[in-house]
């Protein structure tokens, strides 16, 4: 079935810093979507792209969507303590509505003060 | 805008009994929900797809009679959990379509069955 690699794991950086995590996939995507999740929580939707090289900003959040179509980037610029948490990025390869979405492990984002 | 709530936000139950979670889209409608499975430090599993007005389409390897579905209104769906048993302690979450692809998240709801 559809996969959608994040790595690694884990990231820690420290406070201030930027960061920058990607999503890969093996097929091709029509949608890239990038959530946050805290502990406890359910995910927040950030950022959502629809056309191949979109790059779309949310505050201090930016994601881009590949042109191969084949993987996604979400980056993080100035980082605060409140953006620890698992962040997830999630597609969709299908051109129906209200469609299904493959999720990635997700990436757990630590920020040291 | 775009807000899900679930209820309850957690519950205890006694080994085979059932549970009812309630999916909501408060601000919007939404013809489709679905319901996810998440164990600790994993991602989102899908369960079903769950759609206005029809039955539920389960994932492979969901049970559809030990996991109930019901979308009575284009607000409300509901998970039931029957004859639960101390492996279908979990956290449950919905989420809701508002537009094309987007799924909007409720809270979740932890289920512990003893």
């Amino acid at each position: 079935g559809q996969q959608l690699n994040q790595s690694p794991q884990s990231m820690f950086i420290q406070e201030g810093e930027d960061v920058s995590m990607n999503c890969t996939s093996s097929s091709i995507f029509n949608t890239w979507l990038w959530y946050k999740q805290d502990p406890g929580e359910g995910p927040v939707l950030l950022i959502a792209l629809y056309k191949a090289g979109e790059l779309t900003s949310n505050g201090r959040l930016t994601a881009q969507f590949g042109i191969t179509r084949k993987d996604s980037f979400l980056n993080i610029s100035a980082s605060i303590p409140s953006d620890v948490g698992i962040y997830f990025c999630a597609g969709t390869s299908y051109t129906g509505a209200n469609s299904k979405l493959t999720f990635g492990k997700g990436i757990t984002l630590s920020v040291r003060p | 805008g775009a807000v899900v709530s679930q209820h309850p936000s957690w519950v205890i139950c006694k080994s085979g009994t059932s549970v009812k979670i309630e999916c909501r889209s408060l601000d919007f409608q939404a013809t489709t929900m679905f319901w996810y499975r998440q164990f600790p430090k994993q991602s989102l599993m899908l369960m079903a797809t769950s759609n206005e007005g029809s039955k539920a389409t389960y994932e492979q390897g969901v049970e559809k009679d030990k996991f109930l579905i019901n979308h009575a209104s284009l607000t409300l769906s509901t998970l039931t959990v029957t004859s639960a048993h101390p492996e279908d302690s979990s956290f449950y979450i919905c989420s809701a379509v508002l537009v094309s692809y987007e799924q909007y998240f409720g809270p979740g709801t932890r289920l512990t069955v003893t």
